[in-house]
């Protein structure tokens, strides 16, 4: 089975602090993501990276970054954390999606698998 | 706009009964995979079912099984004969293209199963 593992469930920091927060996987998958959760907002993507040293901007990126040096661990970096920034943080990975085959239809059927999420409050 | 649309933010169920949770997506490309996740009050998620766009049979998995509507754009999951345990937060999330690399993420339905 995937595992996606968190550093850590609960985290308390307080206004001002660099955040880190880690996240490693450990089925060789190309993609990983961070998300923040909050209720009634679902999942809100901030970062995700398809490679190694590649990262992309999600829906929210302000305020964080991200590392990915080595495969398997993905870094969210909180540079100076906020009250705003309380929230549930999700790592998740997958398998890069199938290339086109011009044969037939290839849909995408590969999940997003998660970590147990870390709770972060911000005092 | 909202590429995932989950209109029910608590649903409530009788213990045995079943019930659908709604989910409506959005997308212009033909290509896409739909997905359902549970996510229990400890937080982690946990992949439930796949649809994919190319699929001519609807999805199941035990009592899990998506009631797919390509016309309408809608994927509802239907859990019968609910257990206690169903109670969580249920996400719909669809990924988007041949090699997409994203997924888009509802903002949840809250089950709660009444003994």
């Amino acid at each position: 089975d995937v595992k996606v593992t968190q550093s850590s469930r609960y985290l308390v920091k307080r206004t001002g602090e660099k955040v880190f927060l880690e996240c490693v996987q450990d089925m060789d998958h190309e993609n990983m993501f961070w998300y923040r959760q909050d209720p009634g907002l679902g999942l809100r993507l901030i970062y995700f990276s398809y490679d190694v040293k590649m990262k992309e901007k999600g829906d929210i990126p302000e305020g964080y970054s991200v590392s990915r040096e080595k495969k398997e661990r993905f870094s969210l970096i909180l540079e100076s954390a906020s009250t705003n920034q309380t929230s549930m943080y999700l790592c998740a990975s997958s398998e890069r999606g199938q290339a086109f085959d011009l044969n037939r239809a290839i849909n995408s059927n590969q999940p997003q698998h998660f970590g147990d999420g870390t709770r972060l409050s911000i005092l | 706009a909202q590429k995932i649309t989950q209109t029910q933010p608590g649903m409530f169920v009788q213990e045995k009964e079943a019930v659908t949770l709604d989910c409506t997506y959005d997308t212009s490309d033909p290509s896409y995979g739909l997905f359902w996740y549970k996510q229990p009050s400890s937080g982690e998620m946990i992949f439930l079912i796949y649809q994919g766009s190319y699929d001519q049979q609807n999805a199941t998995e035990g009592r899990y099984s998506l009631n797919f509507q390509k016309a309408r754009k809608s994927a509802n999951l239907v859990i019968s004969a609910s257990q206690l345990g169903d109670s969580a937060m249920y996400f719909c999330a669809m990924r988007e293209g041949f090699a997409g690399n994203q997924f888009y993420f509802g903002t949840g339905t809250s089950l709660t199963v009444i003994p």
